[in-house]
């Protein structure tokens, strides 16, 4: 089955600096990659995702790269406010009939002020 | 995206009882899923309910210990039976809206004593 790596687990960054989140994943067939934040206390909320039929994908601060070749992908974030400190989750779905998400381990992403 | 609440919000049970999750969306959907989120860790699927079937779990999960029921196309229950320390989780309920899209409740916060 599908296997996702997520890197790192943890990551400080000054507010105004950008943060980068790594997935890899390991089944080829797999062309649907969200990201989820995770605020303390709640369930995952969706903010970017991406098909397997582009390349990179940008909603404002948030952008979302995708390399198929390599089997990876990464959340950038730009100009990080303390609002941004969350779990961040990677995920990759094979689709299809089967649309189960596996998902990475998880960065906790905290904004120093 | 669908709004999705969960009932209750958390609980504290004692061991050998069973607690029953409800999960509520407001608008019809044909996928619903489950997941099981363990302190500080990443989310595992636990079964995905379909309307007018039986629910499919994975590897790991059973039906006897994690009933599901699925009555109609807004609504599903996940039970968790005879209850141990082990099962104290976040369990998250979420909706497939789109091609592989998952949107996820605010979850229930499970502590067994």
């Amino acid at each position: 089955g599908e296997n996702v790596e997520q890197h790192p687990s943890t990551l400080s960054v000054q507010e105004g600096d950008s943060a980068v989140i790594k997935c890899t994943y390991s089944d080829s067939a797999s062309n649907y990659f969200p990201w989820y934040k995770q605020e303390l206390g709640k369930g995952p909320q969706l903010i970017i995702d991406i098909r397997s039929n582009v390349g990179e994908k940008k909603d404002q601060r948030i952008a979302v790269t995708l390399n198929k070749t390599a089997k990876h992908f990464s959340l950038h974030i730009t100009e990080t406010q303390p609002e941004d400190s969350a779990v961040y989750f990677c995920a990759a779905s094979i689709g299809g009939s089967a649309r189960q998400l596996t998902f990475g381990s998880g960065t906790q992403l905290t904004v120093l002020p | 995206s669908a709004v999705i609440s969960q009932k209750p919000s958390r609980d504290i049970c004692q061991r050998g009882t069973s607690l029953t999750i409800q999960c509520q969306v407001d608008s019809q959907v044909t996928m619903m899923f489950w997941y099981r989120q363990q302190p500080g860790q990443s989310l595992t699927l636990i079964a995905t309910a379909n309307q007018g079937s039986e629910a499919t779990y994975e590897s790991g999960f059973v039906i006897d210990k994690f009933p599901i029921s699925r009555p109609n196309l807004t609504f599903s229950t996940l039970t968790v039976s005879n209850m141990s320390p082990e099962d104290s989780s976040i369990y998250l309920c979420s909706v497939e809206q789109g091609v592989g899209t998952q949107y996820f409740g605010p979850g229930t916060r499970l502590l067994v004593l």
